[in-house]
């Protein structure tokens, strides 16, 4: 089936280390997103994309890189984890008119210790 | 830059009674609005949007949401409560240029017998 696949669902790792989130999907969106999920805080934007090879920051993009290669994924890399980051990962995807709504995966639930 | 504000973080409502949700939105042009259901566990999934036209919306699973531009507001209701109906609620707005999403906190209804 179609769809936004993230993975792995649940991680946990240790500060300083290097983590990175996977995301892919099967739709050949142009955008995708990266958000994080943290109690009162809502949804937070951390990296977006309009194509391959094209990224930018979003409201929180301190200590997260993201690259896209391809067209259908988009990882998102912690590149010394810190416990700050300990949260749920969302990403996203949305076709080329601003007027489409999103369409999220299930969400990478990370633990820093 | 536009924000949203969901006022109540928790509501319970008896199952079978009316559901009433409070968005209110600060945007400088016509914003397009959207209202997510989260699921534990799950990732968002889309209920309703607004673009533009007939300023009541009408969604999935026996939603709607009204778009009042002089209350700058998108509450969403449900005539008839379902237990299933249980969730975290997001509204988000999105500009209408690059059209990133910027989420209300979210509201956490619950449902009683």
């Amino acid at each position: 089936d179609a769809g936004i696949t993230q993975s792995p669902r649940y991680k946990i790792t240790e500060t300083g280390r290097q983590v990175t989130l996977m995301c892919h999907q099967t739709w050949s969106h142009s955008y995708m997103f990266w958000y994080r999920q943290d109690l009162g805080h809502g949804l937070r934007l951390i990296y977006y994309s309009a194509a391959a090879d094209i990224t930018d920051k979003g409201e929180v993009p301190d200590g997260y890189v993201v690259s896209r290669s391809k067209t259908e994924n988009f990882p998102l890399t912690l590149e010394s984890a810190t416990r700050s980051q300990t949260s749920v990962y969302f990403c996203a995807s949305r076709g080329q008119n601003s007027n489409q709504p999103q369409h999220f995966g299930d969400g990478t639930r990370l633990s820093i210790l | 830059a536009q924000s949203v504000t969901q006022p109540d973080i928790h509501i319970t409502v008896s199952e079978g009674a009316s559901l009433e949700l409070r968005c209110n939105y600060s945007y400088g042009a016509t914003p397009y609005l959207f209202w997510y259901v989260q699921s534990p566990g799950q990732g968002l999934q889309l209920l309703l949007k607004y673009f533009s036209g007939d300023t009541l919306v009408q969604g999935i699973k026996g939603f709607e949401a009204e778009f009042k531009r002089s209350q700058s507001s998108f509450n969403l209701r449900k005539p008839s409560v379902h237990w299933s109906d249980a969730a975290e609620y997001f509204c988000a707005v999105g500009d209408t240029g690059f059209q990133k999403l910027v989420f209300g906190t979210g509201t956490r209804l619950l449902v009683s017998p």
